[in-house]
């Protein structure tokens, strides 16, 4: 039972470079959810999908963009990397929202903009 | 929105001794809590959640937590710690305020790191 799976698990970017940071989920959740953690700082929401077909702008959504491609995949791209995007990148998902079921994290993508 | 404070950014106790790692959020209407693991190199885990049906919440690995109204707290405490518990703790809280109403509307704390001594 895989759960949340993120490709790739590492990544090193030089500042302007872009990529797209990939999540699959296999558990036929409805909402999906893109959190970077940054030591001391917790984890912060970037992006969330409630739905296949929607998406909305949490907390810190400016340098990225996503994409609902189906229920099962919610891909994160940089457009234009920077060192403050130097983070761990979790992509999560639940069966019908945070407020009422726990989130399934898949294990991090360490990126590094150099 | 509301706000989650976990005092204490690292915790080390000695195995077999109590743990106690805090949480203090903010709101005057008693919000949906929840408690995360995350050991090295891996994903969050749910420990446990408050949604009001107890006060005293029990979650996997032997841990539980105790929503607390008049102190606006939700500690999370083990009675006996195991090397296998260091990891690091998160506290979040729910808010329908936050971005989107009832979705994507976890706060999470800055977490609590706990290191066990043999």
């Amino acid at each position: 039972n895989a759960g949340v799976t993120q490709t790739p698990k590492f990544q090193v970017l030089k500042t302007g470079q872009s990529m797209t940071l990939q999540c699959a989920q296999d558990m036929n959740h409805n909402s999906m959810y893109w959190y970077r953690q940054d030591p001391g700082m917790g984890l912060r929401l970037i992006y969330y999908s409630a739905s296949e077909g929607t998406t909305d702008k949490g907390e810190v959504p400016n340098g990225y963009n996503v994409s609902r491609l189906n229920k099962r995949e919610f891909s994160l791209r940089l457009e234009s990397a920077a060192p403050s995007q130097t983070s761990v990148y979790f992509c999560a998902s639940s069966a019908i929202g945070s407020y009422n079921s726990p989130l399934h994290f898949g294990n991090g993508t360490r990126l590094t903009v150099t | 929105a509301q706000s989650v404070t976990q005092l204490g950014s690292h915790v080390s106790v000695s195995e077999g001794a109590l743990v106690l790692l805090r949480c203090n959020y903010s709101s005057s209407v008693p919000p949906y809590l929840f408690w995360y693991v995350q050991y090295p190199n891996q994903g969050l885990q749910l420990l446990l959640k408050y949604t009001s049906a107890a006060t005293l919440v029990k979650g996997i690995n032997g841990f539980e937590a105790e929503f607390k109204k008049s102190e606006t707290s939700f500690h999370l405490t083990k009675p006996s710690a195991h090397m296998s518990d260091a990891a690091e703790y998160f506290c979040a809280v729910s808010d329908p305020s936050y971005y989107g109403g009832s979705q994507g509307n976890l706060i999470f704390g800055k977490g609590t790191k706990l290191s066990v001594k043999p």
